[in-house]
């Protein structure tokens, strides 16, 4: 266990409008990351952080953004939801060489 | 363009064999390959790892092997137990590069009693 938890656990929401996924981490890890995982796909990153303040785009960030202002906290934001952005969303950390992942979000965008 | 790829969706295996799940990779600079399980409504979980300088790392059941010429690594699970069924994935970073791992789409792993 990384000690890391994401909330909400579950959410529907409406096209166009905004959303906001929070992962919380306790153990100080300079690296987290936020991932999407659809059918088909695997897990694909959407954007990551290496420090308070410091964010890069992963391979699927078009129509997110991201902010960290503490360490434990990394939020990922949808300014405006769109179907295509129904997917389960997983927060990671680095720990070493290895990555662990919270127990995820589920985001369904009607 | 998917630089890492599961080609088996699906892999259904007798308690007490060995499971053999796959993993193509095209991207050349890839230097560190995990794996990762997952089961339903849970977070993936980190199995294994092995670095490009290696070919081989075993880890109790579990062993994962690497053929870099290939571009291809495998992790075996021997003996499969009903507690393994779960969906695998590979994942693939190159050092220094902020720990971005690339995915592979899965595979799912069933173990028959």
């Amino acid at each position: 266990d990384a000690g890391i938890t994401q909330s909400p656990r579950h959410k529907v929401t409406e096209t166009g409008t905004p959303v906001t996924l929070r992962c919380h981490q306790t153990e100080n890890h300079r690296y987290m990351y936020w991932y999407r995982q659809d059918p088909g796909h695997g897990l694909r990153l959407i954007h990551y952080s290496y420090g308070v303040k410091d964010t890069d785009k992963g391979e699927v960030s078009d129509g997110y953004s991201v902010s960290r202002s503490k360490t434990e906290d990394f939020l990922l934001t949808l300014e405006s939801a769109t179907s295509s952005q129904t997917s389960v969303y997983f927060c990671a950390i680095q720990s070493n060489n290895e990555q662990f992942f919270g127990p995820g979000t589920r985001l369904t965008v009607l | 363009d998917q630089q890492v790829k599961q080609n088996s969706p699906s892999l259904s295996v007798q308690e007490g064999r060995i499971s053999i799940l796959n993993c193509d990779y095209t991207n050349s600079m890839f230097d560190y390959f995990l794996w990762y399980k997952k089961y339903p409504a849970e977070g993936p979980t980190f199995l294994i790892s092995i670095s490009s300088i290696k070919d081989k790392n075993e880890d109790g059941r579990f062993t994962v092997f690497l053929n870099k010429s290939a571009k291809h690594l495998s992790l075996h699970i021997v003996p499969s137990q009903p507690g393994d069924s779960a969906v695998y994935f590979c994942a693939a970073s190159v050092y220094n590069q902020g720990g971005k791992l690339i995915f592979g789409q899965g595979t799912e792993l069933s173990v028959k009693p």
